[in-house]
């Protein structure tokens, strides 16, 4: 079945780069898109970029300049890094496929 | 970017009763090949989001048929006829036309 599952640092200090990993199974990131997610504590959902079935990305505008997805397929894993990382950058990050499929999401706290 | 607007942002509504959330795009979301990607994603409290309607008014497989989506170009609408406690939470507007794709600030369902 469809399963999808973030996985990263839960602190990041101010100023320093995220990196988050979501590894997907049970279908190819050559078939389907991934997004990338977040969700500030106590706030709504924001997307941030995504990654196309052929390797192509796309970003949030304000988040853009900071911000890169990458993907490996033949380990079936999407990266995210971010850099620049301030407290406004605290939050749960999803990686979900067509915003169908979601996975349970990871938290960082940025924070010194 | 598109701006996708909901309304209300909190609606109080007691078991058994009807409820209905507007979301209105600051462009048509009806892309090239003819289609409107238009979702409305769920998320009750402290779990990941949950795609319930896609298209505008496609039921994912599982969502119960008391649940509607309508519209068109630029205005769109979620309806939930009789109400169960397991529909209270947050619903999300997303358009998945134009990139950079982009999420309404979220609705809160309540009990009255």
């Amino acid at each position: 079945q469809v399963q999808l599952k973030e996985s990263g640092p839960g602190l990041v200090q101010p100023s320093q780069t995220l990196s988050l990993t979501c590894t997907v199974s049970g279908f190819s990131l050559t078939s389907y898109h991934v997004s990338w997610v977040r969700q500030p504590p106590g706030k709504g959902l924001e997307w941030m970029g995504v990654i196309w079935t052929g390797g192509s990305t796309a970003y949030n505008s304000l988040l853009k300049s900071r911000l890169s997805i990458s993907r490996d397929t033949s380990k079936s894993q999407v990266f995210l890094k971010m850099n620049s990382l301030q407290t406004e950058d605290t939050a749960t990050y999803y990686c979900a496929r067509d915003y169908h499929y979601w996975g349970q999401g990871v938290m960082v706290t940025v924070s010194s | 970017d598109i701006v996708m607007t909901q309304t209300p942002l909190s609606l109080s509504v007691a078991i058994g009763q009807s409820a209905s959330i507007s979301c209105k795009s600051s462009q048509s979301l009806k892309y090239s090949d003819g289609k409107t990607y238009l979702n409305w994603v769920f998320q009750s409290p402290g779990q990941s989001p949950k795609r319930l309607i896609y298209q505008v008014s496609k039921l994912d497989s599982g969502v119960p048929d008391r649940f509607s989506g309508t519209g068109s170009e630029t205005d769109f609408t979620l309806k939930i006829s009789r109400v169960e406690a397991e529909d209270l939470g947050v619903y999300y507007c997303c358009q998945g036309s134009y990139s950079p794709y982009t999420f309404g600030a979220g609705t809160k369902l309540e009990l009255k």
